[in-house]
């Protein structure tokens, strides 16, 4: 969706190493989620934001932190890689209402070596 | 707990042939969403289509249908004719309206594999 972008598309880094994944969204909208894909296991929701500076945790939070500064970016830490992170990650905007639709950027493909 | 069951695993059909994808939902609140997505190979998400938990009529759009059944918590999804461009990962997911964050619970997924 034109509106989403995610930065990096591809990364490939080594254990322990940080890593940072971006979300930018350029329609303002308050509700933004950080998504891990993994095989058998669908979309898993690893954080989101309800607003700036507001963040709560989802199901599969762990070795993740996240920060919203401003309403267009959401980004998603590694403070230390591990190889169980090795994932497709999505993020995701609500375009309001109470209807729950979610549209999801591109998706960020991470190989932790 | 699994909110979102898509028990088939994988799906191979024959173009032309009509196919199923289930899905079982598992809820306590009385408002709820449900939602099915198309990933195809190119890996972006597709929002198929939103259902409340008041409108149990079903739905349907071209060769896409969806059928809506409370008592059983079902929301199952039937390709009619299938065509090769059917080929995707298909999620099911569930929002309930009591969390008030909009988030969703997705199955695992059903691959579908249409063959030519």
């Amino acid at each position: 969706d034109a509106g989403i972008t995610q930065s990096p598309r591809h990364k490939v880094t080594e254990t322990g190493t940080p890593v940072t994944l971006r979300c930018h969204q350029t329609e303002n909208h308050r509700y933004m989620y950080w998504y891990r894909q993994d095989p058998g296991h669908g979309l898993r929701l690893i954080h989101y934001s309800y607003g700036v500076k507001d963040t709560d945790k989802g199901e599969v939070s762990d070795g993740y932190s996240v920060s919203r500064s401003k309403t267009e970016d959401f980004l998603l830490t590694l403070e230390s890689a591990t190889s169980s992170q090795t994932s497709v990650y999505f993020c995701a905007i609500s375009r309001g209402g109470n209807t729950g639709e979610l549209f999801f950027g591109e998706g960020s493909r991470l190989t932790v070596l | 707990a699994q909110k979102v069951t898509q028990a088939q695993t994988e799906i191979s059909v024959v173009e032309k042939e009509d196919v199923t994808l289930d899905c079982v939902y598992e809820t306590r609140d009385t408002t709820y969403y449900l939602f099915w997505y198309k990933q195809p190979p190119s890996g972006e998400l597709v929002f198929l289509i939103r259902r409340n938990s008041f409108d149990e009529q079903n739905e349907i759009s071209g060769r896409y249908s969806w059928n809506f059944q409370k008592s059983t918590s079902s929301f199952n999804f039937t390709i009619t004719a299938s065509q090769v461009v059917d080929s995707a990962v298909y999620f099911c997911a569930l929002s309930e309206a009591g969390s008030n964050d909009y988030k969703l619970s997705f199955g695992a997924g059903t691959t579908v594999t249409v063959r030519a």
